[in-house]
């Protein structure tokens, strides 16, 4: 089945970097828009960025520019998150995203993976 | 680009209606019809209702339904049930090839 599968729980230290990565199954990899959203504790959800299918271009929000970096790699079908400078309002749990419509892009996120946790203290 | 507006609660009971507003810019919603709608319950991923303003997803039940009039979204869910009871987010693609959020709706069910 499509799936998105994603690496487990960090802990990092004020000013260390973060490398998530999430491996999807079950479609063609390298015919879809991949994002990252995050969501810290009780609160909403916030889009960080988008990668396009062949990972040669990206698009962050604004708020995070100059702080992360996503990457993909085709014959692992994986997709990458690194955030740098961690700050304790980073604390939260980063999910990895599948956009629908595939080439074309949908415009809407169909498969989330579970989440990964993101500590970040000192 | 700032966070659609979304009010924080609504509730209702089982069997009603209820609606939930998802207000934006010209930039975002206003323009296109790329505004979706996302379910998530407790500790879980969301789950995508609704795209391209009023379509469902296979498997999404035919209550929820989607519309918008000018930069404003709706997400309506008819015949209220127990386990509609959860948060919902709204989201649009928007003119500077971003995507945004809402805030967030929790909907409680009487």
């Amino acid at each position: 089945q499509v799936q998105v599968v994603q690496s487990g729980a960090e802990v990092k230290k004020p000013g260390a970097s973060v490398k998530v990565s999430c491996k999807a199954s079950g479609y063609t990899f390298s015919s879809y828009y991949m994002h990252w959203v995050r969501q810290a504790p009780g609160q909403g959800l916030e889009w960080m960025g988008v990668i396009n299918p062949s990972g040669s271009s990206t698009r962050y929000a604004q708020k995070f520019q100059g702080r992360v970096i996503m990457t993909r790699d085709t014959p692992t079908s994986t997709v990458y998150m690194d955030l740098t400078s961690l700050r304790s309002e980073d604390t939260a749990v980063y999910y990895c995203v599948r956009e629908g419509g595939g080439l074309a892009g949908g415009k809407n996120m169909d498969v989330w993976g579970k989440g990964t946790t993101v500590t970040v203290s000192s | 680009q700032s966070a659609l507006t979304q009010p924080a609660s609504v509730s209702g009971s089982p069997g009603q209606s209820i609606t939930i507003s998802c207000t934006g810019t010209s930039s975002a919603i206003g323009t296109y019809n790329y505004v979706s709608w996302y379910q998530q319950y407790p500790g879980q991923a969301p789950k995508l209702m609704i795209y391209d303003v009023s379509k469902r997803p296979s498997g999404v039940s035919s209550r929820f339904s989607g519309s918008k009039s000018g930069s404003t979204a709706s997400l309506t869910i008819s015949g209220l049930q127990a386990e509609d009871e959860a948060d919902y987010y709204c989201s649009s693609h928007t003119t500077s090839s971003t995507y945004v959020f809402g805030g967030g709706t929790k909907l409680t069910v009487l």
